[in-house]
């Protein structure tokens, strides 16, 4: 069935440090690719997402490509804050029936 | 735009006790999803509706847990008897887009956490 594997938290960087979170999918169709993000105490809020191969998605900072032939959405920020520490989750969407599949979140945490 | 409402945003009740919790998704958003995450690990889908007609439930322990959504807007998420291993946050999210609509978000409520004792 459609999953979504992302690596194993916690991550721990200092600040202005450059971040990558691996995400690889398994999917029958096409669907779309999504990063939500859950700051501490607060629900779950998209970040960025990509509908389609090729596509960059970007906010805050932030960038993931949707790169159909490695099957991956790799999140990356090229300096990251300490109002950065949160938790990412890769998600798809499986457009024929709008389900959404998540990955088990990566904690990541960073030092001034 | 009023976001996903929830409530209540906790609860604490006895193994065996039944639970309730009430989302109302975003006005004009045609499905609405219940998620279970319990701590350390992602969303995982309980049920999916769109409008009042359920999509997928094949991941609701049906022996103890139902949902519904009268007249395709609010919806209640219910567990009865209530297990130990049910502690966790209960999300529910709205989407705008149906089925073959490419692209369409999930926004999520607050989120209701319920602890078993």
């Amino acid at each position: 069935g459609d999953s979504v594997t992302q690596m194993e938290g916690p991550v721990t960087l200092s600040e202005e440090a450059f971040l990558t979170i691996n995400c690889t999918y398994t999917a029958t169709g096409y669907p779309s690719l999504f990063w939500y993000v859950q700051y501490p105490g607060e629900g779950l809020q998209l970040l960025l997402k990509a509908t389609k191969a090729d596509d960059k998605g970007s906010n805050k900072g932030f960038e993931a490509t949707y790169r159909k032939e490695t099957t991956s959405f790799h999140l990356e920020k090229g300096s990251v804050q300490v109002s950065d520490s949160a938790v990412y989750f890769c998600a798809l969407r499986k457009n024929t029936g709008n389900q959404f599949y998540f990955g088990t979140g990566t904690s990541l945490t960073v030092i001034p | 735009e009023a976001g996903v409402a929830q409530s209540p945003r906790y609860k604490i009740i006895e193994k065996r006790q039944s639970v309730a919790f009430w989302c109302n998704p975003i006005s004009g958003h045609a499905t609405l999803y219940w998620y279970q995450q319990i701590l350390g690990q992602g969303p995982k889908l309980l049920i999916q509706f769109q409008n009042n007609g359920v999509v997928d439930d094949s991941q609701l322990p049906k022996d103890r847990f139902s949902a519904e959504r009268l007249k395709g807007v609010d919806s209640t998420l219910k567990i009865q008897p209530a297990k130990l291993e049910d502690s966790a946050v209960y999300l529910c999210a709205s989407s705008l887009a149906a089925g073959g609509l490419v692209g369409g978000e999930l926004f999520f409520g607050e989120g209701s956490r319920l602890t078993v004792l």
